[in-house]
């Protein structure tokens, strides 16, 4: 098992650009978030996902979207890109609500 | 929610026993506390998690108080690759996902 990835692991945008970072699993968890990490804060929740075809806020939504159309597959959307979104996203995931969320290794995004 | 507060950092000599403590005096009686961790700027890994008796498993101890207002995590003869950022976490349910609210947690490092 893989477990949860990233991709990209690195991106470089300018402010106005869009683009989707992609998560995926390989453990048929029903349960995905997305967490972005700015310099020496914790992890805050920007969207999360109870199961495919559904997705809720977190607590940091503003300015990010998101999409879970197939179980494996969680995308975290930035239609126009900001500096203010320059950060490290985490996504994570597990089988049901009560279980250890597992984390994958983060994208490192920088908005110039 | 039941917010967590952790010293910022601690300092501990390898092979020696690390004591990481955690208040969370508003804790409600159905709130778990989890432990986690994150080693340079990766995902954070699980460690453990407890309700209200002690716990142990292959990587570490948690101690929490009677009145389970507060915690310890106990990293039995640290190695140096235990150097990270320690958060501990009331896990709070919201809908059917289990949201993690990360601090800023307890950076520890382990020494020769």
């Amino acid at each position: 098992n893989a477990g949860v990835t990233q991709t990209p692991k690195f991106r470089v945008l300018k402010t106005g650009q869009s683009m989707t970072l992609l998560c995926a699993q390989d453990m048929n968890h029903e349960y995905m978030y997305w967490y972005r990490q700015d310099p020496g804060m914790g992890l805050r929740l920007i969207h999360y996902s109870v199961g495919e075809g559904t997705t809720a806020k977190g607590e940091v939504p503003d300015g990010y979207n998101v999409s879970r159309l197939k179980k494996q597959n969680f995308l975290l959307g930035l239609e126009s890109a900001a500096p203010s979104q320059t950060s490290v996203y985490f996504c994570a995931s597990n089988l049901l609500p009560t279980d250890t969320q597992y984390f994958g290794p983060g994208t490192r995004l920088t908005v110039l | 929610d039941a917010k967590t507060t952790q010293p910022p950092s601690m300092d501990c000599a390898e092979g020696r026993a690390a004591n990481l403590p955690c208040n969370h005096s508003t804790i409600s009686g159905n709130e778990y506390v989890y432990w986690y961790r994150q080693i340079h700027s990766q995902g954070p890994q699980y460690i453990i998690h407890g309700l209200k008796n002690n716990e142990t498993n292959e990587m570490a101890s948690l101690i929490i108080t009677e009145d389970r207002k507060s915690s310890t995590l106990i990293l039995p003869h640290a190695p140096l690759r235990d150097t990270a950022v320690y958060y501990c976490i009331v896990r709070v349910v919201a809908g059917t996902a289990s949201k993690l609210t990360f601090g800023t947690g307890t950076r520890l490092q382990v020494t020769l």
